[in-house]
């Protein structure tokens, strides 16, 4: 059972517009999460991560959005520059769960020029 | 600092076949954690290590295994290889794997094709 989704597999948005990556959870347990950003032949690397304890958390350009009613949450990126164009994984992690992530399908952006 | 270094990069290997991958943590980090990446599946956690010991393990069948040195060095093994286990294996490595808050490193990754 896929415990985090990202329902749309790619995104594609135009330079300086905003970027919206979405993210679903059905494990009540999770209380953390995470965002990775993921270019070809690199491994990913940590983006930005919020607490259940928030709402939203913003790092620059950067904004992620939590609504633990809906178990749901959401990236931003404003404004969206072509070096943004990589893919997008969300993750999770419960309080049980020590270090390990539970990661979703991840999302393929495309930001043109 | 170096990054996480992953060897090999590429493997081919046929099926029955057994495979060893290596994983070199950030120098002073002694976590390293394996996922698995296949296409549409996003990454699977496999297990992680800590200090030598194996402190989590995910959903995966007894084929497949690791080990970490002291020197916090880590393997990871899969014997009798099947075509599905052709996929991106990554390490990820932490200072103390104290629980999400503290970021993971990733490797680039060791691509394995079965064939």
């Amino acid at each position: 059972d896929q415990q985090v989704k990202q329902n749309s597999p790619s995104l594609s948005v135009q330079e300086g517009r905003i970027s919206i990556l979405n993210c679903d959870y059905t494990n009540s347990m999770f209380d953390y999460f995470l965002w990775y950003k993921k270019y070809p032949a690199e491994g990913p690397t940590f983006l930005i991560s919020i607490s259940s304890i928030k709402d939203k958390n913003e790092d620059g350009r950067f904004t992620v959005f939590l609504n633990k009613s809906a178990k749901h949450l959401s990236l931003h990126i404003v404004p969206s520059q072509p070096g943004d164009s990589a893919v997008y994984f969300c993750a999770a992690s419960g309080e049980t769960s020590g270090s390990r992530l539970t990661f979703g399908e991840g999302t393929q952006l495309t930001v043109n020029p | 600092k170096a990054g996480v270094t992953q060897t090999p990069r590429y493997l081919i290997k046929t099926r029955g076949q057994q495979v060893t991958l290596s994983c070199s943590p950030i120098s002073g980090h002694r976590s390293v954690s394996w996922y698995q990446q296949t296409p549409g599946q996003g990454l699977q956690f496999l297990f992680e290590y800590f200090s030598e010991t194996q402190r989590n393990k995910g959903n995966f069948p007894g084929r497949f295994s690791g080990r970490q040195f002291s020197n916090s060095r880590s393997e990871m093994n899969v014997s009798t290889l099947e075509l599905g286990d052709s996929a991106l294996y990554l390490c990820a490595s932490s200072l103390l794997a104290s629980g999400p808050q503290e970021t993971q490193y990733f490797g680039p990754g060791t691509r394995l094709l079965v064939l």
